[in-house]
């Protein structure tokens, strides 16, 4: 599975909308875009998932460039709850079970 | 519905001693995933269960390491003679066939003293 780069730690005012890059320019044709989150002593949260095309739920909205190469999530406006490791994961269809998790990056969502 | 759940929540054991974590899966969830978080890390693999079989035990560390499904639901991982190094929270997660959305349990944390 394609590699992953994120930001150490990002900080954002509650309320704001908070833009989380992940960079994963080896991704290959087969491989989607999966991000997590882990609050402080819970098992992770599927938030979104994509292929090429942006999605968005009721979490949070996930842009993928055209190149495929990175992609942001957006947590509209985020609040103090948010707080947590982001994790951005590449895999693809046929190992799709295997999530290879990096350091992630901490958002903490400030009062 | 309940979500997944693992027992012990928390585990304490004197080195050299064997240990059996314990998952139950959402009802219905054909795939359990095991994974390792050592403290201040990601998560590593360690196996993959399709039913009661396991396609991928890949991620074990070792052949300390071992574990077992019953059909679609309990699954139950033992770590025999029990190493510092093995201190950590081991997570399990399970997901519906074709699914890649992985719903986590709390997790248990194992101290090895």
């Amino acid at each position: 599975d394609a590699k992953t780069t994120q930001p150490t730690s990002m900080d954002c005012a509650e309320g704001r909308a908070a833009n989380l890059p992940c960079n994963h320019s080896t991704i290959s044709g087969n491989e989607y875009v999966y991000w997590y989150r882990q609050i402080h002593s819970q098992g992770p949260q599927y938030i979104i998932h994509g292929l090429k095309n942006n999605e968005t739920n009721e979490m949070a909205s996930l842009i993928i460039t055209e190149d495929r190469k990175s992609s942001t999530l957006i947590l509209p406006h985020a609040t103090l709850r948010d707080t947590a490791v982001y994790y951005c994961i590449v895999s693809s269809g046929g190992s799709n079970y295997k999530l290879t998790f990096g350091k992630g990056t901490l958002l903490t969502v400030n009062p | 519905g309940a979500g997944v759940s693992q027992s012990p929540s928390n585990k304490v054991t004197e080195k050299g001693k064997d240990v059996e974590l314990r998952c139950d899966p959402i009802s219905g969830h054909t795939a359990l995933y095991w994974y390792r978080q050592r403290l201040g890390q990601g998560l590593e693999f360690l196996i993959y269960f399709q039913g009661n079989s396991a396609p991928d035990k890949s991620g074990l560390p070792s052949d300390r390491f071992s574990a077992e499904r019953t059909g679609e639901s309990v699954s139950t991982l033992t770590i025999q003679r029990t190493q510092q190094e093995d201190s950590a929270v081991y997570l399990c997660a399970s997901s519906q066939p074709r699914n890649n959305e992985q719903f986590f349990g709390p997790g248990t944390r194992l101290t090895v003293l």
